[in-house]
């Protein structure tokens, strides 16, 4: 089965750039989306199609997708972005999500 | 106001039953496809499944962790969405939400509060 992979933890200092990753065979030839999810809350779609953003989504959240890798960078991290995120593709109609990686703002 | 509401969840014996549902508003609800997404305690999120709007003959999918024991049904009337969980096991306990993607975006913009559900 199709597996998306991502790093369990990462550290970015407030207002440095937040960088998380997510791995999939030829991944590229997906559509990536990538989910906040703060402790006690729903998850909240930040990014789709690889690097569009919702609207109220603020823009310094960007994402890319190439090869392998799928890529979800937060510019000018904020305390408010420490929360775990999810990256999704879909796969032969199956919805499958990364382990996700929890984002430490220290 | 864009909302999805689940109920139902609970705490249920091993092989036992159970049915969440989840009731739509704001939005065009006969037109969307609807799927479940569950995440067990301190874990990371799952797809359950979905069933496909009308124009696509509401057609399921399965993620195959729950094929055979789940069922994903829909009611335009009620807008609701339903999940019927039969065999429950330990490893179905988790928060199950309801999501869904506005048209186009391959992605899951409108979630639930999400439901637990305990098996034990």
């Amino acid at each position: 089965s199709y597996e998306l992979t991502q790093a369990p933890s990462v550290s970015v200092s407030p207002g440095q750039t937040g960088t998380i990753t997510c791995s999939g065979d030829n991944l590229v030839n997906k559509y990536v989306s990538w989910y906040q999810q703060k402790p006690g809350h729903s998850p909240v779609l930040v990014i789709y199609h690889d690097n569009k953003r919702p609207s109220g989504i603020p823009e310094r959240f960007s994402g890319s997708n190439s090869e392998n890798t799928a890529t979800l960078t937060i510019s000018g991290t904020q305390a408010t972005d420490e929360a775990d995120y999810y990256c999704q593709a879909w796969v032969s109609s199956t919805a499958v999500f990364g382990g996700g990686t929890k984002l430490t703002v220290l | 106001e864009v909302q999805l509401v689940e109920s139902g969840g609970d705490l249920v014996q091993p092989g036992g039953t159970l049915r969440l549902s989840c009731t739509a508003s704001g939005f065009a609800f006969s037109d969307h496809y609807m799927d479940w997404v569950r995440q067990a305690p301190g874990k990371g999120l799952e797809w359950v499944g979905r069933t496909r709007n009308k124009r696509n003959n509401y057609a399921p999918e399965y993620a195959a962790s729950v094929k055979g024991r789940f069922s994903i049904s829909r009611d335009e009337s009620k807008q609701s969405l339903y999940l019927q969980m039969t065999n429950l096991k330990s490893d179905d306990t988790a928060v199950y939400y309801c999501a869904s993607g506005s048209g186009g975006t391959l992605a899951f913009d409108i979630w639930g509060q999400g439901t637990l559900v305990t098996v034990s």
